[in-house]
């Protein structure tokens, strides 16, 4: 079966660092999604891509937070600096949009990040 | 706009008696609805799908749900939960508004299977 991939799987980091996170989505699919799961918010949409381009990012806060898919294999979220409330886990999904009956998601297994 | 709503975040049964997780969702057209399930430290996984064919939609593990239009409900019924069912569930809503298909998910209900 085809899946999406994320990298890392665990993080550790020091509160100030750079944290950049990977998914390589499901070949085919137009759409990219990133969400941040946490015990108190629940699952949260970030930032989604349509072939490529960036679609909302509103969900992202701006003044640290970075999402971009440079090429159709590869999206990042990055984060700059981190901070304890960033620990979460952060998935990636990917799916074909096109209509009723085509709009499955398909999820990562998520990157675990702890910001101390 | 579309929206979900859960209407319980825990739901807790005796293993071998029925499941029923609820989910009301809001749409101005004909939507497509999913539910997916999340095991502990997994990410999540399409549970079934309704995209206007049957009604009553089959899914894996022996869950199921049915879509009524006239009470804008998307239920998640089991007759007898396992063990494993012990999971994270999601309600998902999918529309075309704004072209885009863009999902909106519920809170999650947590089921709590007791031995």
């Amino acid at each position: 079966d085809a899946r999406v991939t994320q990298t890392p799987r665990h993080k550790v980091t020091e509160m100030g660092q750079e944290v950049t996170m990977r998914c390589q989505p499901i070949l085919g699919h137009n759409t990219v999604f990133w969400y941040r799961q946490t015990m108190m918010q629940g699952l949260e949409l970030l930032a989604y891509f349509r072939n490529r381009a960036p679609l909302d990012d509103s969900g992202m806060p701006k003044d640290r937070f970075s999402a971009e898919m440079p090429d159709a294999t590869l999206a990042t979220l990055k984060i700059q600096p981190s901070e304890p409330r960033d620990s979460a886990v952060y998935f990636c999904a990917s799916g074909l949009m096109a209509g009723a009956g085509a709009n499955v998601l398909t999820f990562g297994a998520g990157s675990r990040l702890t910001v101390l | 706009a579309q929206s979900v709503t859960q209407l319980d975040s825990h739901v807790s049964v005796s293993e071998g008696t029925p499941v029923l997780l609820r989910c009301n969702y809001s749409s101005s057209y004909s939507p497509s609805l999913f539910w997916y399930v999340q095991h502990p430290n997994k990410g999540l996984q399409l549970l079934l799908k309704y995209t206007s064919a049957a009604t009553l939609v089959k899914g894996i593990n022996g869950f199921e749900a049915e879509f009524k239009k006239s009470e804008t409900s998307f239920h998640l019924t089991k007759p007898s939960a396992h063990m494993s069912d012990a999971a994270e569930y999601f309600c998902v809503v999918s529309d075309p508004s704004g072209g885009s298909y863009i999902p909106t998910f519920g809170r999650g209900t947590s089921l709590i299977v007791h031995p």
